[in-house]
């Protein structure tokens, strides 16, 4: 079945250093993909996404380039700030019969950024 | 303004006692989920409904129940069936149409003393 493979926390990095927190994922057709940030205490808040093979999203300063060569949604920033520290979920959503659309987790990174 | 409120936002509960966890959206969705989350791990899908009248388990759905009468609403019972009830729960809801992200509520945290 589908699954999303994230990499393992937690990731600790100093104040406007380089981020990458890689993400892969198996699916059988041809997937939306998503990042998600939770900061602690709180939900899910969708952080940027992309639809199609090429595509890439970006918000807040984050990237992501959904690759399907290498199966893989690996999200990036250029300069992380304390303000970021979070957990981060990389998911598919496979919209399967009826219009449901499943979202499929991965386990999540918790990004720790120190001043 | 739009969104999903989730109450209460602390709840405990003693053993063997049935609790309800509340869900709105205003967001004019016509899916909505219920998640599972436990400590350094993902979320697992308990239930979810499509549309109002209808619902169906998602991968953990024993020991829980939900019941669609309105659009807006989805409330999640957690019975004394379920082992380990102790976990986050997270409501989200989605549009039928559109690129398929879902939106998620703050969170329920259910605590069994």
């Amino acid at each position: 079945g589908d699954s999303v493979t994230q990499m393992e926390g937690p990731v600790t990095l100093s104040e406007e250093a380089f981020l990458t927190i890689n993400c892969t994922y198996t699916a059988t057709g041809y997937p939306s993909l998503f990042w998600y940030v939770q900061y602690p205490g709180e939900g899910l808040q969708l952080l940027l996404k992309a639809t199609k093979a090429d595509d890439k999203g970006s918000n807040k300063g984050f990237e992501a380039t959904y690759r399907k060569e290498t199966t893989s949604f690996h999200l990036e920033k250029g300069s992380v700030q304390v303000s970021d520290s979070a957990v981060y979920f990389c998911a598919l959503s496979d919209r399967g019969s009826g219009g449901y659309n499943k979202l499929i987790f991965g386990a999540g990174t918790r990004l720790a950024v120190h001043p | 303004d739009g969104g999903i409120t989730q109450s209460p936002k602390y709840l405990f509960r003693k053993e063997g006692q049935n609790v309800t966890l509340s869900c709105e959206q205003n967001l004019n969705h016509d899916a909505m989920y219920w998640y599972r989350q436990d400590p350094g791990q993902g979320l697992r899908l308990i239930y979810y409904s499509q549309i109002v009248n209808d619902f169906q388990k998602g991968d953990i759905a024993e020991g829980y129940s939900v019941s669609r009468e309105k659009k807006e609403s989805f409330p999640l019972t957690v019975t004394s069936a379920q082992k380990n009830p102790t976990a986050f729960y997270l409501c989200a809801s989605s549009s039928r149409t559109g690129e398929n992200e879902q939106f998620f509520g703050p969170g329920t945290r259910l605590t069994v003393l």
